[in-house]
């Protein structure tokens, strides 16, 4: 089975900290997505990526920045943490980058921004 | 890229069929409808795919009238399990890396 790690279910950070999220793959995917999840938006793709060292903004990548240093791993950035960032935040990976490759979903972290 | 609708929400009785429909009046060509099923505190599971006419598989049937506009995701018999919420996905089967999800049903099934 695919599995979709993300490095911390629960997050609570304050205004201007910076903020890491980490999400690694086991299945040698190629491609990795950062989603947000809000109350009444649902899924808002803010970055994905489909090889190493590349990536290409989705819909809301304001305020956002990934990493992708190796193949398993994509990492999401906030540089200077908001209030308006608070929100559910899902990791998915595919074998291939389009809507017919099934994405697999890791848990969720859920960041809180005071 | 195309746009979907569906219902908000919708609420069921155990045992009955459901039926979401999911509106995309500009799909393109080369686009494929995609469901996905989401319980919470989870992250969202691939329910099923189609291109036209109809898809089933052990979970669910997907029905693509021909002029492709509209999809319907039937669930056959609910139970409690099954309360959850559903997203309807449309985007390309190649060229575009864009993809994007449609706000969800929030399916409610009452003993």
């Amino acid at each position: 089975d695919v599995k979709v790690t993300q490095s911390s279910r629960y997050l609570v950070k304050r205004t201007g900290e910076k903020v890491f999220l980490e999400c690694v793959q086991d299945m040698d995917h190629e491609n990795m997505f950062w989603y947000r999840q809000d109350p009444g938006l649902g899924l808002r793709l803010i970055y994905f990526s489909y090889d190493v060292k590349m990536k290409e903004k989705g819909d809301i990548p304001e305020g956002y920045s990934v990493s992708r240093e190796k193949k398993e791993r994509f990492s999401l950035i906030l540089e200077s943490a908001s209030t308006n960032q608070t929100s559910m935040y899902l990791c998915a990976s595919s074998f291939g980058p389009t809507s017919t490759d099934t994405q697999y979903f890791g848990p969720g972290t859920r960041l809180t921004v005071l | 890229l195309a746009k979907t609708t569906q219902p908000i929400s919708m609420d069921s009785y155990e045992g009955q069929e459901v039926n979401i429909t999911c509106s995309h009046n500009n799909i393109a060509t080369n686009d494929y409808i995609t469901w996905y099923q989401q319980f919470p505190s989870q992250g969202p599971r691939f329910i099923i795919q189609g291109y036209k006419t109809k898809v089933t598989n052990e979970v669910a049937s997907l029905f693509i009238p021909a002029d492709r506009k509209s999809s319907t995701l039937s669930l056959p018999r609910v139970s409690l399990s099954d309360t959850a919420v559903y997203y309807c996905l449309v985007g390309p089967g190649a060229g575009s890396y864009q993809l994007t999800f449609g706000k969800g049903t929030k399916l409610s099934v009452i003993p």
